[in-house]
């Protein structure tokens, strides 16, 4: 079956530095595909950045940045140059195409909440 | 980009009353929409599949004759939750791929915080 882990339920990072979300995915699929989203106190679900199985460089977007490790299967989220903005929830989340009766739903992880210190 | 939009952002309701999440896909067809539910401090968890022009397929341990979904349109679906229990509290949010495929990035309406009172 198809999982996703984050293991950290909260992070605390100090502005103007880097932190690293831990995310870490199961599935026998060999085809996937890898998303972030960040969720502020509102309820939107915001795209942050996405990895594809076979893609054979980590994902950039601005400053967050994705550690693909595929033979760990792991697909932590970098982010660069911490916010006060950036406080939020962050979910990690796969999809495949076949599962169940379900094609291309995302399965998500139960998140991290991260908060910025000024 | 894409544009999901779900309405209303926020509603109460009394218990025992039935109350229709709408999501309209603004700038796309959408022939797929998927409902999720998500419970305070939890995870986004699938609900059900909506397909446009057929019958939506709901995961396990969801009462498909409590949560409705039509997706009678391209643009539309909607879910109604009936006859709305304390229990059913939650934030509802709606998905809609624009294209096929993997890496097809997953448009999220605004969600629906419902409080059934």
């Amino acid at each position: 079956a198809q999982k996703i882990t984050q293991t950290q339920p909260g992070m605390f990072v100090q502005e103007k530095e880097a932190v690293t979300l831990d995310c870490t995915y199961d599935t026998s699929d060999p085809s996937y595909g890898l998303f972030w989203y960040k969720q502020p106190s509102s309820g939107e679900m915001i795209f942050l950045i996405y990895q594809g199985s076979y893609d054979q460089q980590n994902a950039t977007e601005g400053r967050y940045s994705l550690n693909f490790q595929k033979a760990r299967k792991s697909a932590n989220l970098v982010i660069s140059a911490s916010q006060l903005g950036d406080s939020a929830m962050y979910f990690c989340a796969m999809r495949v195409l076949y599962y169940g009766g379900s094609q291309g739903n995302l399965i998500f992880g139960k998140g991290t909440k991260l908060s910025v210190k000024p | 980009g894409a544009v999901v939009s779900q309405h209303p952002s926020r509603v109460i309701c009394k218990s025992g009353t039935s109350v229709k999440i709408e999501c309209r896909s603004l700038d796309f067809q959408a022939t797929t929409m998927f409902w999720y539910r998500q419970f305070p401090k939890q995870s986004l968890m699938l609900m059900a599949t909506s397909n446009e022009g057929s019958k939506a397929t709901y995961e396990q341990g969801v009462e498909k004759d409590k949560f409705l979904i039509n997706h009678a349109s391209l643009t539309l679906s909607t879910l109604t939750v009936t006859s709305a229990h304390p229990e059913d509290s939650s934030f509802y949010i709606c998905s809609a791929p624009r294209l096929g495929g993997l890496n097809t990035e997953a448009f999220f309406g605004q969600g629906t915080r419902l409080t059934v009172v």
